[in-house]
C-alpha cells in the first residue's frame, strides 16, 4: 500500500530562521508527484509546492523549495526565512505526475509554530 | 478569478440523516475532487470527478455518493449519517489532468457535525 509518513508531529522555529519540513513515501509507481500544503486555522489547504518523480532539479516557489531525494524516497520542505504567518499545519501528498490534485494520499501533517 | 466555493460552511445534522454538500470549481476547472479529513483519520481521498464522469473513488462505504454536473459544480452525498462522519469536507478543484496541470486549489471545507 502507498503511504506518505511524516515523522515530526510538531515543530518550533524562530522567526526569519529556515526549516525542514521531513516527509518520506512508499510506492512502486515509476510515475508521481509530490505535493506540499498549507493548512492555517481557517482549514483551507493553500498548495504550495509540486515536485515530478521525473523532475531532475529540485522545485522552489519563492521561499519553499522541496527537497528531493529520489532514491531515499524522501521530499522534504525548506521554508527559508520563517514568518508569523508561516504558523500552520503543513501536509505532504502523493499523488499523479503532472500535478493533477485528484486522488491525493496524504501524510498525517506537521503542525508548525514560528516565534517572534 | 473567485476561488472555489463550498456551501454550506458549517453543517450540524442528526445520525440517520442525510446530507448533501456543495462544491463550485474555479471558472474552467473540469476536475473535482472532495476529501474528508477527520483528527483520527487524517486527510483521505473519497472521488474524483472529471466532465461529469467519476474517475476515481477512494475507500469509503456507499453512503458516500458524488456526482458533477455539465457546468462542473459537483455535489457529494452521505445518507443514513454515523456520528464518525463527523469532519472537513473538501473540495478541490483542478484545471486538467495531464503533464504541466499544476493549478490546484481547495475551498475553505465544509464542516459537518453529526450528532
Amino acid at each position: 500500500a502507498q503511504k506518505i509518513t511524516q515523522t515530526q508531529p510538531g515543530m518550533f522555529v524562530q522567526e526569519k530562521e529556515a526549516v525542514t519540513l521531513d516527509c518520506t513515501y512508499d510506492t512502486s509507481d515509476q510515475s508521481y508527484g509530490l505535493f506540499w500544503y498549507k493548512q492555517p486555522s481557517s482549514g483551507e489547504m493553500i498548495f504550495l509546492i509540486y515536485q515530478g518523480s521525473y523532475d531532475e532539479q529540485n522545485a522552489t516557489e519563492g521561499r519553499y523549495s522541496l527537497n528531493f531525494q529520489k532514491a531515499r524516497k524522501s521530499a522534504n520542505l525548506v521554508i527559508s526565512a520563517s514568518q508569523l504567518g508561516d504558523s500552520a499545519m503543513y501536509f505532504c501528498a502523493k499523488g499523479d505526475y503532472g500535478g493533477s490534485q485528484g486522488n491525493l494520499i496524504f501524510g498525517k501533517g506537521t503542525k508548525l509554530s514560528v516565534k517572534p | 478569478k473567485a476561488g472555489v466555493t463550498q456551501t454550506p460552511r458549517y453543517l450540524i445534522k442528526t445520525r440517520g440523516q442525510q446530507v448533501t454538500l456543495s462544491c463550485s470549481p474555479i471558472s474552467g476547472h473540469r476536475s473535482v475532487s472532495w476529501y474528508q479529513q477527520t483528527p483520527g483519520q487524517g486527510l483521505q481521498f473519497l472521488f474524483e470527478y472529471f466532465s461529469e464522469t467519476q474517475r476515481n473513488k477512494g475507500n469509503f462505504p456507499g453512503r458516500f455518493s458524488g456526482r458533477q454536473f455539465s457546468n462542473s459544480r459537483s455535489e457529494m452525498n452521505v445518507s443514513t449519517l454515523e456520528l464518525g462522519d463527523s469532519a472537513l469536507y473538501l473540495c478541490a478543484s483542478s484545471l486538467d489532468r495531464g503533464p504541466g496541470s499544476t493549478e490546484a486549489f481547495f475551498g475553505q471545507g465544509t464542516r459537518l457535525t453529526v450528532v
